[in-house]
């Protein structure tokens, strides 16, 4: 069964605006991860965050996770037209093979 | 330099029809995955394998099969495609199997099956 699932599916904004994505999963996970993809492309990692983190910083991006509500949430800050991508989180399960399942994604639209 | 390679881009193809696609990485990486990307954009990993030997083998049929000649190389061969095999397909790569660490993928492969 799908482990993680975002929220919204589906997000537009202008730029200069913030876009923030939700991700829930259900197990135990070791860390989460958030990817990027571009229309066409392969996916590109952004951030990873460990199961005791709760909190991460990179450039623009903020993430967070909240191991009790088994959720995090990407934050991008002043968003730009390039930013404009699918966003997909990732659970890297407890105990694993290096295995991650991928949520469905959330497509956001920046507008110049 | 590309870090993840795949071949080819684009295949259309027939039904029934045997068709490969390749996978190589420049990263000295030991793991690789396979995985299959649907019209909806869901993702789902297929096979991975670390330093040769498949350690992810998730239910997909048996037509389906993955082989890796050394740990730079993972190839996806498919026997007697159906429509429901059209796809994009990625391979990916990644340092350490334990610890989920994050993961490099190609551009694609998508898959026709007419």
């Amino acid at each position: 069964s799908q482990q993680g699932e975002e929220d919204p599916q589906a997000l537009s904004i202008q730029e200069g605006e913030n876009a923030t994505m939700n991700c829930s999963y259900k197990t135990s996970i070791n860390n989460l991860q958030w990817y990027r993809q571009n229309s066409g492309r392969g996916l590109v990692h952004l951030i990873l965050i460990r199961s005791n983190e709760r909190e991460k910083h990179s450039g623009r991006l903020r993430v967070t996770l909240d191991t009790s509500k088994k959720s995090s949430s990407l934050l991008i800050t002043a968003s730009r037209a390039a930013d404009t991508a699918s966003y997909f989180c990732a659970t890297a399960l407890s105990g694993n093979t290096g295995k991650l399942i991928f949520g469905q994604g959330t497509t956001l639209q920046v507008k110049p | 330099d590309t870090a993840v390679s795949q071949t080819p881009k684009y295949l259309v193809t027939q039904m029934g029809n045997d068709k490969s696609i390749k996978c190589e990485q420049n990263l000295g990486h030991d793991t690789m995955y396979w995985y299959k990307q649907d019209s909806k954009k869901f993702l789902k990993i297929m096979f991975s394998y670390n330093n040769k030997e498949l350690i992810i083998n998730e239910t997909v049929p048996n037509r389906f099969s993955p082989k890796s000649p050394d740990k730079a190389h993972l190839n996806l061969h498919i026997n007697s495609l159906e429509l429901g095999d059209s796809a994009v397909y990625f391979c990916a790569s990644s340092q350490e199997r334990d610890r989920g660490r994050e993961q490099y993928f190609g551009p694609g492969t998508r898959l026709t099956v007419t």
